[in-house]
């Protein structure tokens, strides 16, 4: 069975600083990899995904997300952190037969001023 | 920007009355997702639909749990009857296809409270 583990529920940060949130998958063959984000009261938002190709993924925002088969990890990370960033976030992996997506459970962020 | 919109936003109902949320799906996404989203538990997959197809259900409690897609634009999750245990955030997300190829959009939830 495929899972996500996050290992930081919470992190802060200080506006303008870089930011990396870890994520690590569990699954047998190549994953599908996704980063959502989920500002209070809303939905997810796709930040990036990862299927195949370049390890370094660029994202929506400023941010990217690099994928590691040595280390099961793809972890996400930005250079300079708006206070606007402030949300929680969430890596999934979804199963090659594309039915069914597992979620981690999620980071939140807090930037300081 | 295409959206999923979901029905209600906000429920609060008494436990043992029936509760349906409403999803709409992008127009020709034919992937429908339901999530639930508590606190404890995080979010959990409750059923998958392609092709308004249910393909798997694994996730949701049978015996009151009950999700469909009458057709292509609308997909729907019913509890009957309802219990505070259900009290959550519950998350539609639809696709084109597999969600590598272009990820999965969700809506914005309808947040379910049993009292």
């Amino acid at each position: 069975a495929q899972s996500v583990t996050q290992p930081d529920i919470h992190i802060t940060v200080s506006e303008g600083a870089s930011l990396e949130l870890r994520c690590n998958y569990s699954y047998g063959a190549t994953p599908y990899l996704f980063w959502y984000v989920q500002s209070p009261g809303q939905g997810l938002q796709l930040l990036l995904k990862y299927f195949s190709g370049d390890t370094l993924v660029q994202g929506i925002k400023g941010f990217e997300a690099e994928f590691k088969r040595s280390q099961s990890s793809f972890n996400l990370r930005k250079p300079s952190v708006h206070w606007s960033d402030a949300a929680e976030y969430f890596c999934a992996v979804e199963n090659n037969a594309g039915n069914m997506l597992t979620f981690g459970g999620g980071t939140r962020l807090m930037v300081k001023p | 920007d295409a959206r999923v919109t979901q029905t209600p936003r906000h429920k609060v109902t008494e436990m043992g009355q029936e509760v349906t949320m409403r999803c709409q799906p992008i127009l020709g996404h034919n992937t429908v997702f339901w999530y639930r989203q508590t606190m404890m538990q995080g979010l959990e997959l409750l059923a998958y639909f392609r092709n308004r197809a249910p393909l798997d259900d694994s996730g949701m409690p049978k015996d009151r749990f009950s999700a469909e897609m009458p057709d292509a634009t609308l997909a729907t999750l019913k509890i009957q009857p309802s219990e505070p245990r259900d009290s959550a955030v519950y998350f539609c997300a639809s696709g084109l296809g597999q969600g590598y190829r272009y990820g999965y959009t969700f809506g914005s939830g309808t947040r379910l409270t049993v009292v």
